[in-house]
């Protein structure tokens, strides 16, 4: 089993859509949870951390569920400039490093 | 005023040849990481440096060779070149892994 799993999509929606993205993970462990957003040919950048509590940056909410060991990204009010590869990463504490899922892709059309 | 720079952008090279990538960050973060991004764009870990110190070491060939001078440089040196090396080479840099990373705009390397 992949230590990080997600969909890779790729999930086609239209502007203004809504549209949610899971992941999840093997290692109970893991203490620390972050979406990236990767665009073509470019360097993944932090999205934003995913907290306990469940955490919401504009139109983007970000949820933990520790006990089913899943992540979830939704992102309402969809823009074509949204369209990007997401990637659910996890810190796995006992070995200082990130651990990245393979992404899913986001293709928002007019 | 980049965070994470890297050194080239591109890299073709032939099979056999030998080659480096180098990697500073002006952060001041105390973590520097070497990650590999294959076709299928699976990132994949493998090394990581602490302070000079080599924290991470994955199951990487001991062709590849990070070399880390201080803490805010990070270079990866790669011997006898195979096609399987071509991928995407980023770095990574964090003060702590519980704040996630900041990565340089990586190296494509292409073995021809």
């Amino acid at each position: 089993r992949k230590e990080v799993e997600q969909d890779p999509g790729p999930f086609n929606v239209p502007e203004g859509a809504t549209v949610a993205f899971n992941c999840t993970y093997s290692n109970s462990a893991s203490q620390s949870f972050f979406w990236y957003r990767q665009d073509c040919r470019k360097e993944p950048k932090l999205l934003m951390s995913v907290y306990s509590s469940g955490n919401e940056d504009g139109r983007f909410t970000a949820q933990l569920n520790r006990a089913s060991q899943y992540i979830s990204l939704l992102i309402r009010d969809s823009k074509l400039s949204d369209s990007a590869t997401y990637l659910c990463v996890v810190n796995d504490r006992s070995s200082y490093k990130l651990i990245f899922g393979s992404g899913t892709r986001l293709l928002v059309r007019p | 005023d980049t965070a994470v720079s890297q050194t080239p952008k591109y890299l073709v090279t032939q099979m056999g040849n030998d080659k480096s990538i180098k990697c500073e960050q002006n952060l001041g973060h105390d973590t520097m990481y070497w990650y590999k991004q294959d076709s299928k764009k699976f990132l994949k870990i493998m090394f990581s440096y602490n302070n000079k110190e080599l924290i991470i070491n994955e199951t990487v060939p001991n062709r590849f060779s990070p070399k880390s001078p201080d803490k805010a440089h990070l270079n990866l040196h790669i011997n006898s070149l195979e096609l399987g090396d071509s991928a995407v080479y980023f770095c990574a840099s964090s003060q702590e892994v519980n704040y996630g990373y900041t990565f340089g705009s990586g190296t494509r390397l292409t073995v021809v």
